[in-house]
């Protein structure tokens, strides 16, 4: 367990509102990650960060924004929510430069009326 | 077609069966390979990585990649109930630490008692 906490777990909102979803890591990871999960597309990449401060976009980035102030915190935030963006947000971390042992948060799950 | 690909099943076994998993890729240049084991509406957890081609073993599980057929395949050997999950396997060409961890949509399996 890499000590990867999501919140809020679920939420339901408005089209059209700005949504936060937060990822708080204590392993001290330097590389953090959101996904989102849906039925017949699977787990895609939205933004990462490599560091304080340095974030890029993923596959699936067009409406979603990033901020990373400390190490242990990773910010998604959803400008104007779409019904298109209800799906499962998951959070990754990973230290070593490889990448490839990401460690997965519980998840969270948006849904957009 | 997409770069990687993954029959999602659902794949039903008895007890005690050995199950086996499998994606197929396009991209010649994905060098690592990892199954991911996700329980329902929980997140991914790693379970193997490889890199390369050839064999890996870790108790009832083995990864094989053949990098000559695009072809990468989990066994689990003695199938229990709690194997019952999703398995998502993915790759990437760098290892995932610049963002471009390839994930397949997933295998949902289910290990009747």
């Amino acid at each position: 367990d890499a000590g990867i906490t999501q919140s809020p777990r679920h939420k339901v909102t408005e089209t059209g509102t700005p949504v936060t979803l937060r990822c708080h890591q204590t392993e001290n990871h330097r590389y953090m990650y959101w996904y989102r999960q849906d039925p017949g597309h699977g787990l895609r990449l939205i933004h990462y960060s490599y560091g304080v401060k340095d974030t890029d976009k993923g596959e699936v980035s067009d409406g979603y924004s990033v901020s990373r102030s400390k190490t242990e915190d990773f910010l998604l935030t959803l400008e104007s929510a779409t019904s298109s963006q209800t799906s499962v947000y998951f959070c990754a971390t990973s230290i070593l430069a490889g990448g490839y042992e990401q460690y997965f948060g519980p998840g969270t799950r948006l849904t957009v009326t | 077609q997409k770069e990687v690909e993954q029959d999602p099943g659902p794949l039903s076994v008895p007890e005690g069966a050995i199950v086996s998993l499998n994606c197929t890729y396009s991209n010649s240049a994905f060098q690592y390979f990892m199954w991911y084991r996700q329980y329902s509406r929980k997140g991914p957890e790693l379970l193997m990585y490889t890199y390369s081609s050839g064999n890996k073993e870790d108790g009832r599980f083995t990864a094989q990649v053949d990098k000559s057929s695009k072809y990468i395949s989990l066994f689990i050997r003695d199938s229990q109930p709690s194997d019952s999950a999703t398995y998502l396997c993915a790759m990437s060409e760098d290892g995932g630490s610049q963002g471009n961890l390839i994930f397949g949509k997933g295998t949902k399996l289910s290990v009747k008692p």
